[in-house]
């Protein structure tokens, strides 16, 4: 089983809905990540939150706000989504880079729907 | 900038055949990290190893193994006596520190899907 939990496993919403992800992982890392995956393509990041902090933005439209309530939480607030948002939606999270062994933890992911 | 190419697309085989899965890394950084992960039809992804810049030591786990040719830039992934169970899309990444916070960003090949059937 992941150690990284993902909810709701699958979400299905309007343009004008306002829905959110959420990530939870309990491995104590400090780190964690927003990765976006299209159909037959490779997750591209979104956010990397660090300590807490929002330390990347990968020029993410507003309408997708990340949050991070806790070290083992973390949110994304979805808002006037499009169409082309549909996507599966991966939560990720690793230790420290500089104590670590480099591995990201992925959930099995959000799989959204835009209607 | 970094990138990772995944030249085979999609790669089928029947069971018991061994296969191998290439990847080839573009990169400026001396010191970098290499990895592969699989991802099964469920979703997640799956980590399957990592190998720093400064290791070229070929890694055997199981039916797995790993070629790392800094030389050819490449990082090729072997199956020996492939299962149905292996069937998966796989993934090469190469791993980019982040100036900020200790957190890294992984940049991904396009994936190859493999298909093992009976």
């Amino acid at each position: 089983d992941t150690e990284v939990t993902q909810t709701p496993k699958h979400l299905v919403m309007g343009m004008t809905n306002k829905k959110s992800l959420k990530c939870e992982q309990h491995m104590g890392h400090r780190a964690m990540y927003w990765y976006k995956q299209k159909a037959k393509k490779p997750p591209e990041l979104m956010f990397v939150y660090s300590y807490e902090k929002l330390s990347i933005n990968e020029s993410v439209p507003s309408r997708f706000s990340p949050e991070c309530p806790n070290s083992s939480l973390l949110n994304l607030h979805l808002h006037a989504l499009q169409p082309e948002d549909s996507a599966l939606y991966l939560c990720a999270s690793s230790q420290d880079r500089y104590q670590n062994t480099g591995e990201l933890f992925f959930g099995e992911g959000s799989r959204l729907t835009v209607l | 900038a970094q990138k990772v190419t995944q030249a085979q697309t999609e790669i089928s085989v029947v069971e018991k055949e061994d296969v191998t899965l290439d990847c080839v890394y573009e990169t400026r950084d001396t010191t970098y990290y290499l990895f592969w992960y699989k991802q099964p039809p469920s979703g997640e992804l799956v980590f399957l190893i990592r190998r720093n810049s400064f290791d070229e030591q070929n890694e055997i786990s199981g039916r797995y193994s790993w070629n790392f040719q800094k030389s050819t830039s490449s990082f090729n992934f072997t199956i020996t006596a492939s299962q149905v169970v292996d069937s998966a899309v796989y993934f090469c990444a190469l791993s980019e520190a982040l100036a900020q916070g200790g957190s890294e960003k992984l940049v991904f090949g396009k994936g190859t899907k493999l298909t093992v059937n009976p």
